[in-house]
């Protein structure tokens, strides 16, 4: 199995800064790592796919990074909305898929 | 627009099977696209359960293979989750998900569903 880990486990910022979240994977998933969003008491909503794609609908200040093992979600400058929990994926050894334990970003 | 909606029960008994029904509109259970069980426990992260393909063929997360069935009704749009033999572990918000393959990713989510398993 794929173990991600993602860091840090909870990253405290203030609106207007940039985000850096990490995800490293236990061996190489190529550019098959997907990031999600999370808010309480929703669903997850897909922000990346392939490493470094935008879904449809996902503002510019979200961009990806990486490929192999380790890979990067930044958040250009944060808005409000953006506190949430965010996690990686990966879909290299399909269909085993796997998830990152999550990064928790909130408001400093 | 494509929605999953999931439905079942919200409790089930230990040792009980786990029930749950994820029904997809704005899109055909016949299109070219996987779809999926994910779990998540209260306060923890995802784990992906398994998926199904309109004809039938499935693909089980290796640690929860042996208690998981996942099923297909194309006449109902509609696709279902069955789990055997649960334990407290098993209490979680369910969600079923579209696997884009063209995206590599789960691009749809349902709502999600809380389960507990309690007697």
């Amino acid at each position: 199995e794929i173990v991600l880990t993602q860091s840090p486990a909870t990253l405290s910022l203030s609106p207007g800064e940039r985000a850096t979240l990490s995800c490293r994977a236990s061996q190489s998933v190529a550019s098959f790592l997907a990031w999600y969003q999370q808010k309480p008491g929703q669903a997850p909503r897909l922000l990346i796919y392939d490493a470094s794609n935008r879904a449809t609908g996902i503002p510019a200040r979200f961009s990806g990074s990486g490929s192999g093992t380790d890979f990067t979600l930044t958040i250009s400058s944060l808005e409000p909305e953006d506190f949430a929990v965010y996690y990686c994926q990966q879909r290299s050894n399909w269909p085993r898929y796997t998830f990152g334990q999550g990064t928790k970003l909130e408001i400093k | 627009q494509v929605q999953l909606q999931e439905s079942g029960p919200g409790l089930v008994k230990p040792s009980g099977t786990l029930s749950l029904t994820c029904a997809v509109s704005g899109d055909s259970i016949s299109s070219s696209y996987w779809w999926s069980w994910v779990r998540q426990p209260p306060g923890k992260g995802l784990e992906w359960i398994g998926q199904i393909y309109h004809s039938g063929s499935t693909n089980y997360n290796p640690s929860l293979k042996s208690r998981v069935t996942i099923s297909v009704d194309k006449s109902k749009n509609q696709f279902s989750l069955k789990l055997s033999s649960v334990t407290a572990a098993d209490t979680a918000v369910y969600y079923c998900a579209r696997d884009n393959t063209v995206y590599d990713a789960f691009d749809i989510w349902g709502q999600g569903t809380m389960v507990t398993v309690s007697s």
